[in-house]
């Protein structure tokens, strides 16, 4: 099976832009979670969804936002950027009745 | 509320010495634990993980770990160090089995692995 994958790897944007990550899960696992690594934080829970649904949510201001399509890829959204989101945003994919996470190799966002 | 603390966010060990990394995790109910590693620019990969069966847990890449619940402890464990075992470990604790159930990490520990 095809691990999770997640497009783009890197990416830099500016203060201000908004900008939208992709995440594929395994195939089979409809849920799909997120979180935001830093030096500073550490992994920060930001939003769960299961099967289109968004069943749990982060400390992360509004201008975090995430959606799941009926293929159980799900994107997450960050609008309005500031330095401080400058992270590795990691997804991680999980089969229903399993609680171990498969994580992808994360994306990249450098906020300039 | 659980939560989990990793004592030393910075371990050294020599080439084949012992590997020791701390977890302790706090639960009001039985937990599930987890080891992950994570190699730099890559994802979280599991070592292992307990479920209750068994106290003492093999993982991948001749790791284990041993569940105390008196000491509230899941430790992470390999006889001798390997270069290749230079990473990020995260220790990991859950409520439930699905899904639903929020996955707290721990702050991480950096192990260096010195020739």
């Amino acid at each position: 099976k095809a691990g999770v994958t997640q497009t783009p790897r890197y990416l830099i944007k500016t203060r201000g832009q908004q900008v939208t990550l992709s995440c594929s899960p395994i195939s089979g696992h409809r849920s799909v979670s997120w979180y935001q690594q830093t030096p500073g934080q550490g992994l920060q829970f930001l939003f769960e969804y299961f099967s289109e649904t968004q069943r749990n949510k982060g400390n992360f201001p509004g201008r975090f936002s995430g959606r799941q399509f009926s293929n159980s890829r799900s994107e997450m959204n960050v609008s309005t950027l500031e330095l401080g989101d400058s992270a590795l945003y990691l997804c991680a994919s999980q089969a229903s009745g399993y609680n171990e996470q498969f994580f992808g190799p994360g994306t990249r966002l450098t906020v300039l | 509320a659980q939560s989990v603390t990793q004592l030393g966010s910075h371990v050294s060990v020599s080439e084949g010495a012992l590997v020791l990394l701390r977890c302790n995790y706090s639960s009001s109910v039985p937990p599930y634990l987890f080891w992950y590693v994570q190699y730099p620019n890559q994802g979280l990969q599991l070592l292992l993980k307990y479920t209750s069966a068994a106290t003492l847990v093999k993982g991948i890449n001749g790791f284990e770990a041993e569940f105390k619940k008196s000491e509230t402890s899941f430790h992470l464990t390999k006889p001798s160090a390997h270069m290749s075992d230079a990473a990020e470990y995260f220790c990991a604790v859950t409520r439930g089995k699905t899904s639903y159930d929020k996955v707290i990490f721990g702050p991480g520990t950096s192990l260096s692995v010195i020739p």
